[in-house]
């Protein structure tokens, strides 16, 4: 089992749409949690922290399950500019705390 | 305001050849970081440096060997280039400890190996 996995996708959602990411993660010590946008092979860009409580950043809400050891990302009322890959990002204390990277979920934001 | 900087953009080589890839970054942050990302494959973790003076292998090191010559400039080096190390190579860095701050990336480094 990976140590992080998301649904790769493609999301196609038109604009204006919300749009929720799932991402789990296999190891229950894990304390940091982040999300990234990666455009077309750029570099991964911080999207936001993930806090236990929740938090949110304007149009975009991120969500931690300690129990059932997932994160979510919602993007309500989607732009055009919000095409991108986004990459759920955990801290693997058996890796000496090192980040851990899921593959990415591509969200494509259609006119 | 440059953050982390990476030298060159791009590059091609012939396999065999040698060559340095360069990071610098200017957020006096402890930890810093080299990655390839490869299609389908995700970001994988060459090497890794969590403080000045100290490097550690991560998940694909093999045929590549890092220096971290202060604490501001984390170098990777391929000592002989394999088809199989064409890729994208980001590095990046983070403060304070492991794992428990945001790493930020440098724009990437192509490289391609004839």
């Amino acid at each position: 089992r990976k140590e992080v996995e998301q649904d790769p996708g493609p999301f196609n959602v038109p604009e204006g749409a919300t749009v929720a990411f799932n991402c789990t993660y296999s190891n229950s010590a894990s304390q940091s949690f982040f999300w990234y946008r990666q455009d077309c092979r750029k570099e991964p860009k911080l999207l936001m922290s993930v806090y236990s409580s929740g938090n949110e950043d304007g149009r975009f809400t991120a969500q931690l399950n300690r129990a059932s050891q997932y994160i979510s990302l919602l993007i309500r009322d989607s732009k055009l500019s919000d095409s991108a890959t986004y990459l759920c990002v955990v801290n693997s204390y058996n890796q000496g705390g090192k980040l851990i990277f899921g593959q990415g979920t591509e969200l494509s934001v259609k006119p | 305001n440059a953050g982390v900087t990476q030298t060159p953009k791009f590059q091609v080589l012939k396999t065999g050849q040698s060559m340095t890839l360069q990071c610098a970054q200017d957020m006096n942050h402890n930890s810093m970081y080299w990655y390839r990302q490869d299609p389908g494959m995700g970001l994988r973790l060459i090497y890794y440096s969590a403080s000045e003076g100290t490097t550690d292998k991560g998940e694909v090191p093999n045929g590549y060997n890092v220096s971290r010559l202060n604490k501001r400039e984390f170098s990777l080096r391929l000592e002989s280039a394999a088809p199989s190390q064409t890729s994208v190579y980001f590095c990046a860095s983070s403060d304070g400890g492991m794992g428990y701050q945001p790493q930020h990336f440098g724009d990437g480094t192509r490289l391609s190996i004839l």
